[in-house]
């Protein structure tokens, strides 16, 4: 089992919709957990942390399910502008602080 | 307060050959780690290396090392290149724990031929 597995998608939505991605994540002592946005070619951005108690961005919600071991990101509202490739990030304990990356879900908004 | 600088962009080689990708942190940042990103994958964790000493490596062989300098910046070297280390090669600082999460710099691609 993959340490950190997403569903590559691509998901293809209209401009407007609601759009939630889940990750899942193997090591059970994990400590931290993050999104991040990816555009073509480009580097990684953190695009939020996700805590136990859920939080919110503007249109972006995230989810800590540390019981099933998984990881959301909900969009609402789909701009153009969201179309990318959403990777999920996971910090096990390993006393390195490394950060396990998902292979990435792709996101393309549709006018 | 600059961010993470990383030189050259692109870089074309040929098998067998050595490079050397250099990577300057993030002002205050103490701490490099480098990640591989093949394309259509995610970044794969190389090593992370912190007040200069190496703190934590993924898996990947000796032909991929490492330094840290005094001043923080950082550099990737892969000897005998092959195909396959054709690549994103990203270069990320934080302080410590990064429980902030990581800041990335732009990355270098490299092409091996």
């Amino acid at each position: 089992r993959k340490e950190v597995e997403q569903d590559p998608g691509p998901f293809n939505v209209p401009e407007g919709a609601t759009v939630a991605f889940n990750c899942t994540y193997s090591n059970s002592a994990s400590q931290s957990f993050f999104w991040y946005r990816q555009d073509c070619r480009k580097e990684p951005k953190l695009l939020m942390s996700v805590y136990s108690s859920g939080n919110e961005d503007g249109r972006f919600t995230a989810q800590l399910n540390r019981a099933s071991q998984y990881i959301s990101l909900l969009i609402r509202d789909s701009k153009l502008s969201d179309s990318a490739t959403y990777l999920c990030v996971v910090n096990p304990t390993s006393g390195t602080y490394k950060y396990i990356f998902g292979t990435g879900t792709r996101l393309k908004v549709l006018a | 307060e600059t961010g993470v600088t990383q030189s050259p962009t692109h870089l074309i080689k040929t098998r067998g050959q050595q490079v050397t990708l250099r990577c300057s942190s993030q002002s205050g940042h103490n701490t490099v780690s480098w990640y591989q990103q093949a394309l259509g994958q995610g970044p794969q964790f190389i090593f992370q290396y912190y007040r200069e000493e190496e703190n934590g490596r993924g898996n990947f062989p000796p032909r991929f090392s490492g330094l840290q300098f005094p001043n923080y910046s950082s550099e990737l070297n892969v000897n005998a290149l092959e195909l396959d280390d054709s690549a994103l090669y990203l270069c990320a600082s934080s302080t410590g724990q990064a429980v902030g999460g990581y800041t990335f710099g732009s990355g270098t691609r490299l092409t091996v031929v």
